[in-house]
């Protein structure tokens, strides 16, 4: 399996312009996790899917922000509208068992900076 | 906001010493995992232990945890230059639904 799949790597963006972040997950694995690193913040937990279903999503900053998890192979965090606030790197986790049961597989990372 | 806390938040070291990072949480956990990362890149496992285990070893890793301190030790021993990294703790909440939460980490640095 290639692993957990993230895109785009990079991003850059205008302030107002919509950001669509997309993740595919390992195949079989049905905990999906979105988290957000800063230098300020650290790694923060932003939505957690288990069997695509929204099991918490109090980690998401504001309406701005959305996620979505279709089917098993697929997972989109959207923010609309972007602001410089939002410069972060954001990284999308699968793992075999629901919640933190299991080790968590984490992408590459996008690193999306809003100017 | 973070479950677990790190310490110490930078540690740097020769290579060939042993390097020991802690963790501590504030409340009760199913288990407790480490995960390390290079710069730039994703997270990768290291490690996971459970509530009722007490200690754990991985090639050159050794976690114990110790849940009547809510604390949690990370050794690597023999460092060498490739484990220059970050060094995270994270906890999974003893509740149903709950997913990893991670601390700040422990910047390692390992000179040759």
């Amino acid at each position: 399996d290639a692993g957990v799949i993230q895109s785009p790597r990079h991003e850059v963006t205008e302030m107002g312009q919509e950001v669509t972040l997309r993740c595919k997950p390992i195949s079989g694995h049905n905990s999906l996790f979105w988290y957000r690193q800063t230098m300020m913040r650290g790694l923060e937990l932003l939505i957690y899917f288990n069997n695509n279903v929204p099991i918490d999503d109090s980690g998401m900053p504001e309406d701005r922000f959305s996620a979505k998890m279709p089917n098993a192979s697929f997972s989109t965090l959207k923010i609309q509208p972007s602001e410089p606030r939002d410069s972060a790197v954001y990284f999308c986790a699968s793992s075999f068992r629901s919640g933190g049961n299991t080790e968590a597989f984490f992408g590459q990372g996008t690193r999306l900076t809003v100017v | 906001s973070q479950q677990g806390e790190e310490d110490p938040q930078a540690l740097s070291i020769q290579e060939g010493e042993n390097a020991t990072m802690n963790c501590s949480y504030k409340t009760s956990i199913n288990n407790l995992q480490w995960y390390r990362q290079n710069s730039g890149r994703g997270l990768v496992h290291l490690i996971l232990i459970r509530s009722n285990e007490r200690e754990k070893h991985s090639g050159r890793l050794r976690v114990t945890l110790d849940t009547s301190k809510k604390s949690s030790s990370l050794l690597i021993t023999a460092s060498r230059a490739a484990d220059t990294a970050s060094y995270f703790c994270a906890t999974v909440f003893n509740q149903a639904g709950t997913a990893l939460i991670f601390g700040k980490g422990t910047t390692l640095s390992v000179s040759s």
